[in-house]
């Protein structure tokens, strides 16, 4: 079985760019999250979906960060513009049942640098 | 919001010790998970512990659900180069329902010397 695929692997940019993430998940998961991971720290939920509906985004800085998954599979998660405290890595994980406890898998993650 | 506290932040050990690390929470979790992070990859799922109480193995790990619903611990037995990595304790960011994803802890970096 495949797991969760992300591209590209590294982006450099410089402040005030945009970058965007790409992420496939493991097929028929239904729940797909986005998560940052700064360096020397755990990871970061920044928005859930549930097929194509936001579930929770409450600690995405919307006002540079946006997330899309238009027909429940793929998802793309965007920053414009970039600022120098968002060089992290950026992972992506899926599963297949809601509730409790349930169990993540991770893509290998976009490791983001901003200059 | 929910603060998972692991400690050590890091361990260096020989090869063939045992490991123990533990984690703490600031609230009650009714599931508590325990992920490994390797470099350049995602972290992967360890042991998921879903009652107080609890003991679960997985190889040569041992996980722990504490009694009091605030704490989990981690050991390891007779380590090998491969643990090398840092291991996470997770929980559910929302214990009381509703929106789901996790919460992750600051990890504990296991270093392993020849």
């Amino acid at each position: 079985e495949a797991g969760v695929a992300q591209s590209p692997r590294y982006k450099i940019i410089e402040k005030r760019q945009s970058v965007a993430f790409w992420c496939n998940p493991i097929s028929g998961h239904a729940t797909l999250y986005w998560y940052q991971q700064i360096l020397g720290q755990g990871p970061k939920l920044l928005i859930q979906f549930q097929n194509n509906g936001v579930v929770d985004d409450s600690q995405l800085p919307k006002d540079r960060f946006s997330a899309e998954r238009l027909k429940g599979v793929d998802s793309t998660l965007k920053i414009q513009p970039a600022k120098l405290e968002d060089s992290a890595v950026y992972l992506c994980a899926s599963s297949d049942n809601r509730g409790q406890g349930e169990k993540l898998f991770f893509g290998s993650g976009t490791q983001l640098s901003v200059l | 919001g929910q603060q998972l506290n692991q400690s050590p932040q890091s361990m260096f050990i020989q090869e063939g010790e045992d490991v123990s690390m533990n984690c703490t929470s600031s609230s009650i979790f009714n599931t508590w998970l325990w992920y490994k992070q390797e470099p350049g990859e995602g972290p992967v799922l360890l042991i998921a512990l879903y009652k107080a109480g609890e003991l679960t193995s997985n190889g040569r790990l041992t996980a722990q659900f504490g009694i009091t619903r605030k704490d989990s611990f981690l050991n390891i037995s007779a380590s090998i180069p491969s643990d090398v990595g840092i291991y996470f304790c997770a929980g559910p960011r929302n214990s009381g329902g509703g929106a789901d994803g996790l919460t992750f802890g600051k990890g504990t970096h296991l270093i392993i010397q020849p």
